[in-house]
This record gives C-alpha cells, structure tokens and sequence, in this order.
C-alpha cells in the first residue's frame, strides 16, 4: 500500500461546477500537506500549503486537512478551464532532512466550457 | 520557472551510455532534490542534497548518482543508461518547510 492515495481520475466538470479533490495517507507522522498543480508538459507549482489540521482558503481554493482520518482535500470553487490540470497532494513529516514531501500521483482534472 | 534552470531539456540517449542532468538555482536554498515522474507513480524521489557535498538518497536511487559540488548545482547522472529509466526528471529546491520549487523537467528517453 502506499503512503499516499489519490484517485488518478481523470475527473471532467462543467465551468463554474465546484470541485474536490482528495488523498488519504497512512504515515500519522504527516504535519505538512500541500497542493500542486502540474500543467502538461510542465513543473508542478505550489498552489496551497497548510501546516496541521484545519482549514486554508485563498481566491477559489480551499484546503482541508483532517488529521484525524489521515485524510485531505482541495476545493475549487466556480472552475474555469485555465484549472484544467493534474493536482498533487504532497506531505511531509517536518522539517531537516525530513523536509522530504511524498507526491500523490495526482488526479487528473478536466473544465469543460 | 524563475531561480531554477534545468538541462538539457530533451535527450535521447543509447542503452548503456552515461548520462549527466543538470539544475541549477539562483536562489540560494539549501535543499535540492531529483524527482522521476512516470504514469501511475506520480513523483520518486531519486536523490537529494541538504548542503554542499552533502547528499542522500531517495526511493529509487539505484542506477544514479549525484553531486553537489556548489550551492547552485545539482548533477543527476545515470551511470549506465537502462530503458526503464526513461521518464521525466524534476528537480526542486527548497528552504526548510516552504514548499518546493521544481524545474520544467527533463525528458529522457533511453532506446
């Protein structure tokens, strides 16, 4: 099994449609939880950081981590197509060597017009 | 991505040959990192840097090796080069706990 979970997808919404994204993890040691966003053909870019349990918002995006389900999400609200892209979830332990992020292997996400 | 270069950007390369990847930062951070990124495996780690000279390896180290001669350089170098190695290669750097900043990426294909 591994560390991280995340459907692969791909998962294809209307524009303007609210979407969730979401990873399971097993490793209870996770502290720092991140979301990426990867376009095709190019580097992933940070898009949410949260730091422990709770909830982050920023614009369309809301992070939630519950730590007590080893579970998180992203929620994009009022998707436009420019969000059509392949997110990673990613976690880390802390910090050192232990910086180290585990990827989801991302889902794939498609906004049609 | 800005602060942080890779090269080359494509390579095709032979069965058995060395091949040395390169990612260089103007950022100054002191965590570099090489990243695979393969269809159903999302991102591995390969190896990673906390400081000059200073490196450790990752999930699928076998088959590669790094230097860190210099805070800004980072070299990925497939010893002898194996089809199962063509994938995409990543590199990041980081700053402590902030997230990572990765490169475009390096598509290699080994035939």
């Amino acid at each position: 099994q591994k560390e991280v979970e995340q459907d692969p997808g791909p998962l294809s919404v209307p524009e303007g449609a609210i979407v969730s994204l979401n990873c399971t993890y097993s490793n209870s040691a996770f502290q720092y939880f991140m979301w990426y966003r990867q376009y095709s053909r190019k580097g992933p870019e940070l898009l949410m950081y949260t730091y422990s349990s709770g909830n982050k918002e920023d614009g369309r995006f809301t992070a939630q981590v519950d730590k007590s389900s080893k579970y998180i999400s992203l929620f994009i609200r009022d998707s436009q197509p420019s969000d059509s892209a392949t997110y990673l979830c990613a976690m880390s332990g802390g910090g050192g060597t232990a910086s180290k992020l585990t990827f989801g292997t991302g889902t794939r996400l498609q906004v049609t017009l | 991505d800005a602060g942080i270069t890779q090269s080359p950007r494509h390579k095709v390369t032979e069965t058995g040959t060395p091949v040395t990847l390169r990612c260089h930062q103007t950022e100054n951070h002191r965590y570099m990192y090489w990243y695979r990124q393969d269809p159903g495996h999302g991102l591995r780690l390969i190896h990673y840097s906390y400081g000059v000279k200073d490196t450790d390896k990752g999930e699928v180290s076998d088959g590669y090796s790094v230097s860190r001669s210099k805070t800004e350089d980072f070299l990925l170098t497939l010893e002898s080069a194996t089809s199962s190695q063509t994938s995409v290669y990543f590199c990041a750097i980081s700053e402590g706990m902030d997230g990572y900043t990765f490169g475009s990426g390096t598509r290699l294909t080994v035939v």
